[in-house]
Parts: structure tokens; sequence; C-alpha cells
């Protein structure tokens, strides 16, 4: 199985930060990652999928980059609303594992 | 617009067996491929199974596998997660999810989610 891990685990940040998360897999995944935005009570939100491109409707403050096993999701100035948990997610193969998650917070 | 909404989730002994029903509207449910989900007290996400969107192949996370079944009823657009021989470590909330992809085998990306439905294993 293909293992995620996510850096750091926990930031603290400011309205207006810059916020880079990172995520290893554990062997190539060519661009195969996703990340997802989850709020306390909520339902995750897909953010980014095959690692670079935004989902529908995501403001264009979140942007991903990376391939084969280090990749990142960004966030540019960062709002209110952005305060959340976010994970990576592999979907090169099944099993199709998520990172530990990143939670950024005030 | 699109909806998943789960239910059946409840407080059940270990050993036993539960099933989780996910309906959906608002779009072509044969088209797309669906996911099960779990996220335990205060831990992370957790991939547990995928069904094709023709109901043709599935896959399991090992630690499920042989006791949870994943299905689909096309004729009711609802997706199913039978749970059998429940352990304490089964305890989450479950969420349903539609793959992004359509009419093609599943992508492993998830972009519609339902709001989850908690279940307990406890003696």
């Amino acid at each position: 199985d293909i293992q995620m891990t996510q850096s750091p685990s926990s930031l603290s940040a400011s309205v207006g930060d810059r916020v880079t998360i990172t995520c290893r897999a554990s062997q190539s995944i060519d661009t195969k990652v996703n990340w997802y935005q989850e709020k306390p009570g909520k339902a995750p939100k897909l953010l980014i999928y095959f690692s670079s491109n935004l989902q529908s409707g995501v403001p264009s403050r979140f942007s991903g980059s990376g391939s084969g096993t280090d990749f990142t999701l960004t966030i540019t100035s960062l709002l209110p609303d952005d305060f959340a948990t976010y994970y990576c997610q592999q979907s090169y193969i099944s099993p199709f594992n998520f990172g530990p998650g990143t939670k950024v917070d005030i | 617009q699109v909806q998943l909404v789960e239910s059946g989730g409840g407080v059940v002994q270990p050993g036993t067996s539960l099933r989780l029903s996910c309906a959906t509207s608002a779009y072509t449910f044969t088209y797309y491929g669906m996911h099960w989900v779990r996220q335990a007290p205060g831990k992370g996400l957790e991939w547990v199974a995928v069904i094709w969107y023709d109901g043709n192949n599935k896959n399991y996370v090992d630690s499920v596998k042989g006791r949870f079944t994943i299905s689909s009823d096309f004729s009711k657009n609802t997706l199913y997660l039978h749970m059998n021989s429940l352990r304490a470590e089964d305890t989450a909330v479950y969420y349903c999810a539609r793959d992004l992809g359509h009419r093609i085998p599943a992508t492993g990306i998830m972009d519609v989610w339902g709001q989850g439905t908690t279940v307990t294993v406890s003696s």
C-alpha cells in the first residue's frame, strides 16, 4: 500500500499569511494527489485534484503542485474561512489512502 | 443540486452487523463510482471502499476485507455498506462520496460528500 505523510501536522497562522503544506508519498504516484479541506462537523471538501487542478468553485488562492513523491498545497493570503484541517490523498492505486492531516489554526 | 444523504448508523455491540445507506439525488447515479470513507473520533480520514459506476468492480481497505461489502441499487439510486463482525475499531463517522470520474473506472477522487452517519461499536 502507498503511505502518505504530511508536514507539518499543525501550524498557526494569521489572516493574510501565505501557508504551504507538504505531502509525501511512499512511492512515485505521478500527479495522482488530491487535497481536501475539513471543518469540524462538516463533510470534507475537494480542493485540488491531480496535484494542481482546482476543483470548480474553489477560490484561486488555493493552489497545488508536485509530481512523483513530493507535493505541496499553498494558500496565499489566508482568510478566516480557511482555518481548517487539510488532507492529501493518493488516487494512484487502491487503497486510496489519505495523509494524517494538517491543522491550520489561528 | 447533487446530494448524498447517509443513514443507518447507530450504537451496536461488537460482532453484530449494520447496513449503511447513502441516498443520492440530482445526478445520474449509474454514471459515477462511489466511495465510503470513515473518520474515527479525533482521527483523520480513512478510505474504506469503492464501487465502480457499473457495480462490477469493488475494492476495500485491508482492515474491512471479508467483513464489509459495498453495493449499489440502481433502481433506488442508493449506495450501501453492509458491515458484519463489527469491532470497536470500526467506530467512526462514515461518509459516502461520489467519484469524480464519469462513466470511467473509479479515479479515486471524491468530489461530492454526504454529511456522514455515526457508527458506534461498544458493549
